[in-house]
């Protein structure tokens, strides 16, 4: 049984460009929740997908969208990059019946110059 | 907003020793939990607490929640070096989206 997935494993962009990030969720799972989690920093809530639609959103510029495809995978897009962009991208899976158990896959570390 | 803040920043002992951590918050958790997060991977759920006073055993990790439900620690017996990690704590609310809000972490170093 795979756990969550994340493409690409690292990634790097300049400032002003746009870059994608994919999540695959754990198996059974229908909800897909993004955070970002800058270097000595815990993680920071982004938002939440579900039945592909957004369904809560943190304090994040609009900058920062997302999607969720049919198969509950996701995505995290980001355009006009700026260098505090730069940190671990996580994306965590969990069901609607067992919202308090959330599974992590391993991050994209992202890196603007 | 809820605010946690988790004690100490940075601990390094020895293979052995026994420690404590700490997460405390500005008000009450609706449920807490505990992470591990080793480096270049995402963090993994070690338990979820949600009754004031409740005490969970993981092995050697021994997890509290405060009777008040503002605070918890995490204690473990006989660090081992597989023990290093970032801990952290996090608050799940139980409305209708699982938005989980993360403490700064506690890094471990356990040396030989």
């Amino acid at each position: 049984d795979a756990g969550v997935t994340q493409s690409p494993t690292h990634l790097i962009k300049t400032r002003g460009q746009q870059v994608t990030l994919r999540c695959s969720p754990k198996s059974g799972h229908d909800t897909v929740s993004w955070y970002q989690q800058a270097l000595g920093q815990g993680p920071q809530f982004i938002f939440q997908y579900y039945e592909e639609e957004e369904r809560q959103r943190g304090n994040f510029p609009d900058r920062f969208s997302g999607h969720q495809f049919p198969n509950y995978s996701s995505e995290l897009n980001v355009n006009a990059l700026l260098l505090g962009d730069s940190a671990l991208y996580l994306c965590a899976s969990s069901s609607l019946q067992g919202y308090l158990a959330q599974y992590f896959g391993p991050g994209t570390r992202l890196t603007v110059l | 907003t809820q605010l946690l803040e988790q004690s100490p920043q940075f601990l390094s002992i020895q293979e052995g020793e026994n420690l404590t951590v700490y997460c405390n918050s500005s008000s009450v958790f609706s449920s807490l939990q505990w992470y591990r997060q080793e480096p270049g991977e995402g963090p993994v759920l070690l338990v979820t607490v949600v009754t004031g006073g409740e005490v969970k055993k993981l092995k050697r990790l021994t997890f509290q929640f405060g009777d008040a439900r503002k605070d918890s620690s995490l204690h473990i017996t006989a660090a081992q070096p597989g023990d290093t990690g970032l801990y952290l704590c996090a608050e799940g609310n139980t409305g209708t989206a699982s938005k989980l809000t993360f403490g700064t972490g506690t890094r471990l170093q356990v040396t030989l």
